[in-house]
């Protein structure tokens, strides 16, 4: 089964803290690609990230980092130096062999207060 | 610019009446689009796919007569929410693209509102 937990719900730190989201996938398949959004009051999704299943390498654009590791099935976020603009909820999420179709976490809802 | 316009932003309907949602591919054709819902404080879940020239895919537990589906055009898809209730009240949200190779678009969403 595919299935993508995001185990925080809700996370509130303060302005210029450093903050990581975790995420955590099952999948059986060996080609998938893995998603953060993020999803401000307006509802719509910005994109953040796509890495797929062979690209290990961490990333870091900006503030924003993030840290795949396939033997724990995890592909975490880390926002450094938080701002109050960094409120939302963050969705991670899996896109598996059939392409498209996207499972989402249950999302964790990033409160920065100044 | 917009790679997937989604319309209406957001609708107000009385019970009973149906709503359509359109969702358009703007810079490529799309034989696949995506549909999803999102209920407040909760995640995207998958309703159905949608397919051009075919009928749409329904996930478990998503009524297809209540949902219409229609992908007459590789540059658009329509979903209509039939004899809309209260409980349809709900965010949704459409997506193109996404397979293996191919980047994936999200619509900005429309806001369904049913009193």
């Amino acid at each position: 089964a595919q299935k993508v937990t995001q185990a925080q719900t809700e996370i509130s730190v303060v302005e210029k803290e450093d903050v990581t989201l975790d995420c955590v996938y099952e999948t059986r398949d060996t080609t998938y690609y893995l998603f953060w959004y993020k999803q401000p009051p307006s509802g719509e999704l910005v994109f953040l990230i796509r890495r797929n299943s062979f690209d290990e390498q961490n990333e870091i654009s900006g503030r924003y980092s993030w840290n795949f590791q396939k033997s724990t099935s995890s592909f975490n976020f880390t926002i450094t130096a938080s701002q109050v603009v960094d409120s939302a909820v963050y969705f991670c999420a899996l896109v598996y062999n059939q392409g498209g179709k996207l499972i989402f976490g249950q999302g964790t809802e990033l409160s920065v207060k100044p | 610019g917009a790679v997937v316009s989604q319309h209406p932003s957001w609708v107000i309907c009385k019970s009973g009446t149906s709503v359509k949602i359109e969702c358009r591919s703007l810079d490529f054709q799309a034989t696949t689009m995506f549909w999803y819902r999102q209920f407040p404080k909760q995640s995207l879940m998958l309703m159905a796919t949608s397919n051009e020239g075919s009928k749409a895919t329904y996930e478990q537990g998503v009524e297809k007569d209540k949902f219409l589906i229609n992908h007459a055009s590789l540059t658009l898809s329509t979903l209509t929410v039939t004899s809309a209730h209260p409980e349809d009240s709900s965010f949704y949200i459409c997506s193109v693209g996404g397979g293996i190779n191919e980047k994936l678009f999200f619509g900005s969403g429309t806001q369904l509102s049913v009193l």
